[in-house]
């Protein structure tokens, strides 16, 4: 089973500027997650879809920060503009509502995008 | 805010030695669950404990829930240089909408 695909791995851009991550989930998995890990924290939720509505966005910077998963599969997450503050991993996770019948959230995570703003 | 929190912050261990992590969380839950990340990649799902159990084994790893304490503990057994990663636990609040909510994390380093 594929896991979840994320890119670019790595990104560096200057403050102001905008950058934008792509996630494709696996295959089947009606929820996904965008994490923000910023360096010696743990993952900070920033939005969850179920298929292509979403959950929880309280988190996120709406003024900046604005994602979409069109067709509730791939996930695109974008930056505009950047601020130095916004270093970090981000790091999107999949998971099957249910497992055997109960409710499941155990998610899988990608490898993470880690941008630099200079 | 983040509702777990993990305890130790670090654990330095010999290879051979068992290593224990706590967490603590604040509110009712649905799921605790417990991930490894190794420096620079994603984080990778270890085991998942609901409510309604008191403890969970797969393989050398040992979960166990006190939810009157709002607390759980992470205990390797027999670790190995290839432990040395950060483990965090999750947490989803009973009654919301099934996040899982991560804490700070624990970094255990084994020593060969």
């Amino acid at each position: 089973e594929a896991g979840v695909a994320q890119s670019p791995r790595y990104k560096i851009i200057e403050k102001r500027q905008s950058v934008a991550f792509w996630c494709n989930p696996i295959s089947g998995h009606a929820t996904l997650y965008w994490y923000q890990q910023i360096l010696g924290q743990g993952p900070k939720l920033l939005i969850q879809f179920q298929n292509n509505g979403v959950v929880d966005d309280s988190q996120l910077p709406k003024d900046r920060f604005s994602a979409e998963r069109l067709k509730g599969v791939d996930s695109t997450l974008k930056i505009q503009p950047a601020k130095l503050e916004d270093s970090a991993v981000y790091l999107c996770a999949s998971s099957s509502p249910t497992r055997l019948g109960r409710l499941n959230t155990e998610a899988f995570f990608g490898q993470g995008t880690r941008l630099t703003v200079v | 805010s983040q509702q777990g929190e993990e305890d130790p912050q670090a654990l330095s261990i010999q290879e051979g030695e068992n290593a224990t992590m706590n967490c603590s969380y604040k509110t009712s839950i649905n799921n605790l669950q417990w991930y490894r990340q190794n420096s620079g990649r994603g984080l990778v799902h270890l085991i998942l404990i609901r409510s309604n159990e008191r403890e969970k084994h797969s393989g050398r790893l040992r979960v166990t829930l006190d939810t009157s304490k709002k607390s759980s503990s992470l205990l390797i057994t027999a670790s190995r240089a290839a432990d040395t990663a950060s483990y965090f636990c999750a947490t989803d609040a009973a009654g919301g909408s099934y996040i899982p909510t991560f804490g700070r994390g624990t970094s255990l380093i084994v020593h060969p």
